[in-house]
């Protein structure tokens, strides 16, 4: 069974651009969640999908978006990219619709911002 | 609101020595505690979660957690430690709202 399929795992962008990552979660699995890792502010919830519909999202600024697809794909958006937004983001998918399933991580996407 | 305490930053221990990693959470209802470790520039990986039933629950790699409640603790146990064991450990609490609030992590060093 394959896991959690974050692209790209690294990415350089420059201030001002946008950016899309795609996390593919565990097939079956319904819930897509996404986490922001810095040194400085440790893991970080940015929001949560579960079939297509964001049940949260975390305190970020609107520059951050995601949307979640039919076959449970997700999709984060980040735009007018800042210095601050360098940084692992990873995604998690879990099979259930509450605690009671465990999440399963990806292995990121190492955004640098330049 | 809820929240996650490692008190430890960082942990020393000798290869074949017990190791212990504090977790102190603060949620108004019933928590889902999770374990987690991180090797450098990887994802996460669950050690072990505690849902609900036995307070001493195990994990892979041979790790265990003990939830007290009156002392609002998840604290996370290996009697033996290896040089592969050397990661970040993070303490999670999953709410009501469908997120995971991370503790700051402790980085364990295991020195031969």
């Amino acid at each position: 069974k394959a896991g959690v399929t974050q692209t790209p795992r690294y990415l350089i962008k420059t201030r001002g651009q946008q950016v899309t990552l795609s996390c593919s979660p565990i097939s079956g699995h319904r819930s897509v969640s996404w986490y922001q890792q810095t040194p400085g502010q440790g893991l970080q919830f940015l929001f949560e999908y579960f079939s297509e519909t964001q049940r949260n999202k975390g305190n970020f600024p609107g520059r951050f978006s995601g949307r979640q697809f039919s076959n449970s794909r997700s999709e984060m958006n980040v735009s007018t990219l800042e210095l601050g937004d360098s940084a692992l983001y990873l995604c998690a998918s879990s099979g259930g619709d509450s605690w009671n399933t465990e999440a399963f991580f990806g292995q990121g996407t190492r955004l640098t911002v330049v | 609101a809820q929240s996650v305490t490692q008190p430890d930053i960082h942990i020393t221990v000798s290869e074949g020595a017990s190791l212990e990693l504090r977790c102190n959470y603060s949620y108004g209802a019933t928590p889902y505690l999770f374990w987690y470790v991180q090797s450098p520039g990887q994802g996460l990986q669950l050690l072990l979660k505690y849902f609900s039933g036995d307070t001493l629950v195990q994990g892979i790699k041979g790790f265990e957690a003990e939830f007290k409640r009156s002392q609002s603790s998840f604290n996370l146990r290996k009697p033996s430690v290896h040089w592969s064991d050397a990661a970040e450990y993070f303490c999670a609490l999953g709410s009501n709202d469908y997120k995971l609030s991370f503790g700051a992590g402790t980085t364990v060093t295991v020195r031969a």
